[in-house]
């Protein structure tokens, strides 16, 4: 069984600095997904970000980076240079082909980006 | 384009009562999947659809909850008899095929909060 965790349930950042976001996870198939969620107070999921177990380098998406340590199972998010509008719960979710197509999630981290 | 709409936004029901909730996913994909998002459960998968298959039913909590997907669209959540426990706020996502890609990014809708008095 995959489990997903997120072991900051809350964070606070100042704005402009860099900030990360843990996620370990746990799966017995070679081949899976890792993937990012922003959940703002308005309700929505929105992806950020994408690292495939077989990718030999870390994903980056403009302001977010993924520190993939595939050994430790850990795929841990990194916002640069943060900003107010970054503040949301975010959700590391994978998906391993052999338990089905559905994304299993962690339990979020809410980020809060001071002033 | 047009993202993932769902529909109401917001349902108020009372226990006991039959809700259905709407989903239009991305013109274009194939897959379409539904969650469930509560203060005690976090976010659990309930249902997903890919194009004619049959639909992998495995996440739904109860044989009140039933999905249908009509003509490879739109998608249609509902639960009969609903208890205080479904208190929750509903999301489906899209998906370009679901088939064996890790890479298909799922993209979801701004959810249907179901609120059962």
């Amino acid at each position: 069984a995959q489990k997903i965790t997120q072991t900051q349930p809350g964070m606070f950042v100042q704005e402009k600095e860099a900030v990360t976001l843990d996620c370990t996870y746990d799966t017995s198939d070679p081949s899976y997904g890792l993937f990012w969620y922003k959940q703002p107070s308005s309700g929505e999921m929105i992806f950020l970000i994408y690292q495939g177990s077989y990718d030999q380098q870390n994903a980056t998406e403009g302001r977010y980076s993924l520190n993939f340590q595939k050994a430790r199972k850990s795929a841990n998010l990194v916002i640069s240079a943060s900003q107010l509008g970054d503040s949301a719960m975010y959700f590391c979710a994978m998906r391993d082909l052999n338990a089905g197509n559905m994304l299993t999630f962690g339990g979020g981290t809410r980020l809060m980006v001071k002033p | 384009g047009a993202g993932v709409s769902q529909s109401p936004s917001n349902k108020v029901t009372e226990k006991g009562k039959d809700v259905e909730l709407r989903c239009d996913p991305i013109s274009g994909h194939t897959a379409l999947y539904w969650y469930r998002q509560s203060l005690g459960q976090g976010l659990e998968f309930l249902i997903y659809f890919q194009g004619n298959s049959a639909p992998d039913k495995s996440g739904l909590p109860s044989d009140r909850f039933s999905a249908e997907r009509t003509g490879g669209s739109v998608s249609t959540l509902t639960i009969q008899r609903t208890q205080q426990e479904d208190s929750a706020v509903y999301l489906c996502a899209s998906s370009l095929s679901g088939a064996s890609l890790s890479t298909d990014t799922q993209y979801f809708g701004p959810g249907t909060r179901l609120t059962v008095l």
